[in-house]
């Protein structure tokens, strides 16, 4: 069965600080990985999109890498802002098929 | 503000009745997918539809159907509303029909549904 699972649930970090989230997949056959922010009662927004040959992409402080090997990824939040505070979904496209698997997130807060 | 629009943005009901959702996708983008977030739980992909025709289904109930017009935009039909259809209802567009390469998907602002 193909599954995305998301570590930690939550967390609360300090302004400033530096956070990492990670994403656990089991789609086989893998087209792409997307790291997705969703501000509550709001859509989600991407950050992200890697497809199996990358394993490490950029977006402002956010970093995101890719090991497909081992089917793990991981977001990087350097230097936290309170506007981080978010859930943080991480999404796996199939290769030959229009759908999408994904995480139940990890939401963050950042407190001042 | 991603160009994918949804109306209305809330909407309360009662149980059994019935209510029509709409999105407008990105201009230029042929694909709309329709997705459900109950409290605390992860989105759930109900269904896609590219250039009018459906094209895959998710966890879509039988009380729920869909449908993509000509001019592109779409509408979610839910009925005999039971509360535990009371979730928010995102739309997301894409240019072609699949989600592969960078093909990006677009969310809308989503439609909080209650039903009482």
């Amino acid at each position: 069965k193909n599954q995305v699972e998301q570590s930690p649930q939550s967390l609360i970090i300090l302004e400033g600080k530096n956070c990492t989230l990670q994403c656990n997949y089991t789609v086989s056959p893998f087209s792409n990985l997307r790291w997705y922010k969703q501000d509550t009662g709001r859509g989600p927004v991407s950050l992200t999109i890697m497809t199996f040959s990358e394993n490490t992409k950029s977006n402002g402080r956010y970093t995101a890498t890719l090991d497909a090997d081992t089917k793990q990824s991981s977001l990087h939040i350097t230097a936290s802002q309170l506007s981080d505070s978010a859930s943080y979904i991480c999404v796996v496209s199939f290769s030959n098929d229009y759908k999408l698997s994904f995480g139940a997130g990890t939401t963050v807060t950042v407190r001042a | 503000d991603s160009g994918v629009t949804q109306t209305p943005k809330h909407l309360i009901t009662a149980t059994g009745q019935r209510v029509t959702l709409r999105c407008s996708p990105r201009s230029g983008d042929l694909s709309v997918y329709w997705y459900q977030q109950s409290l605390d739980q992860g989105l759930q992909f109900l269904i896609q539809y590219y250039n009018g025709e459906e094209r895959a289904k998710g966890n879509i109930l039988e009380r729920f159907s869909a449908q993509q017009f000509p001019d592109l935009h779409s509408e979610l039909n839910l009925s005999s509303l039971e509360l535990g259809d009371s979730a928010l209802y995102f739309c997301a567009s894409t240019p072609s029909g699949g989600t592969s390469g960078r093909n990006e998907q677009f969310f809308g602002p989503g439609t909080r549904l209650t039903v009482l």
